[in-house]
C-alpha cells in the first residue's frame, strides 16, 4: 500500500536550519509530484511547496520562498525539504503528500507528519 | 486569512444532513479550478474525501458528496454519524498567486 513517512523534525532556534525527509513506498515515486503542507498548532492547513515528478519544476508559497528548497532523489524514493532561516512562525506539523495525477494538485495520500518547533 | 472561506463550525444531529460551504473568487474556484475536500480526524493526518469537485475516491462512503457553482463549492454529509466529527478543508488552485490554496477549515460537531 502507499506509504509516505516524514522524518527530520525537531527543535531549532530562530535563524537555524533543518532538513526534512519523506520516504515513500507502494507506488512508482518517479512518476508523481509531491507536495509539502504544514499545520501550525491549532491552525489550518497551509501549502508550502511542490516538486514535479522529475524534480525539474518547483513551486513555493510566498511565506517560504527563498528560505525553503524542495528536492527529490528518485533513486532513493525520497523527498526532501531544506529549511533555512527558520522563523517562529514556521513551527508546526509538516506533511508530505502525493499528487493523484500529473498536475492535478489533488493530494491523494498523506504522511503522518513530522513536528518542527522553532523556539529560542 | 485564507484565500478560500469556510464557516469555522457546523453541526448536526445524528442521522441528519450537514453542509459545508467553500467560497472563492475569480482567480481560483471561479476560474474553473477544481475543488477538493479533505477530512482531518483529531490527531490524524488529512485524508482525501472528494476530488474534482464531485468525485469520491474508493473507500469514501456515498454519504459524502461535493458540488460546485460559480466561485463556490459545497460538501454535503448525509446520515451524520459520530465518527464524522472532524475538521473539513476545501482546497483549490489560485492562478494569481500562483499556489495551491486551502480553506480555513470547518469543524463538524455531531450533536
Amino acid at each position: 500500500q502507499v506509504q509516505l513517512v516524514e522524518s527530520g523534525g525537531g527543535v531549532v532556534q530562530p535563524g537555524g536550519s533543518l532538513r526534512l525527509s519523506c520516504a515513500v513506498s507502494g507506488f512508482t515515486f518517479s512518476r508523481y509530484g509531491i507536495h509539502w503542507v504544514r499545520q501550525a498548532p491549532g491552525k489550518g492547513l497551509e501549502w508550502v511547496a511542490f516538486i514535479n515528478y522529475d524534480g525539474n519544476n518547483e513551486d513555493y508559497a510566498d511565506s517560504v520562498k527563498g528560505r525553503f528548497t524542495v528536492s527529490r532523489d528518485n533513486s532513493k524514493n525520497t523527498l526532501y525539504l531544506q529549511m533555512n532561516s527558520l522563523r517562529i512562525e514556521d513551527t508546526g506539523v509538516y506533511y508530505c503528500a502525493k499528487d493523484r495525477s500529473y498536475g492535478d494538485n489533488v493530494l491523494e495520500y498523506w504522511g503522518q507528519g513530522t513536528v518542527v518547533t522553532v523556539s529560542s | 486569512q485564507s484565500v478560500l472561506t469556510q464557516p469555522p463550525s457546523v453541526s448536526g444531529a445524528p442521522g441528519q444532513r450537514a453542509t459545508i460551504s467553500c467560497t472563492g473568487s475569480s482567480s481560483n474556484i471561479g476560474a474553473g479550478y477544481d475543488v477538493h475536500w479533505y477530512q482531518q480526524l483529531p490527531g490524524a493526518a488529512p485524508r482525501l474525501l472528494i476530488y474534482g469537485d464531485t468525485i469520491r475516491p474508493s473507500g469514501v462512503p456515498d454519504r459524502f458528496s461535493g458540488s460546485k457553482s460559480g466561485a463556490s463549492a459545497s460538501l454535503a454529509i448525509t446520515g451524520l454519524q459520530a465518527e464524522d466529527e472532524a475538521v473539513y478543508y476545501c482546497q483549490s488552485y489560485d492562478f494569481s498567486l500562483p499556489a495551491v490554496v486551502f480553506g480555513g477549515g470547518s469543524k463538524l460537531t455531531v450533536l
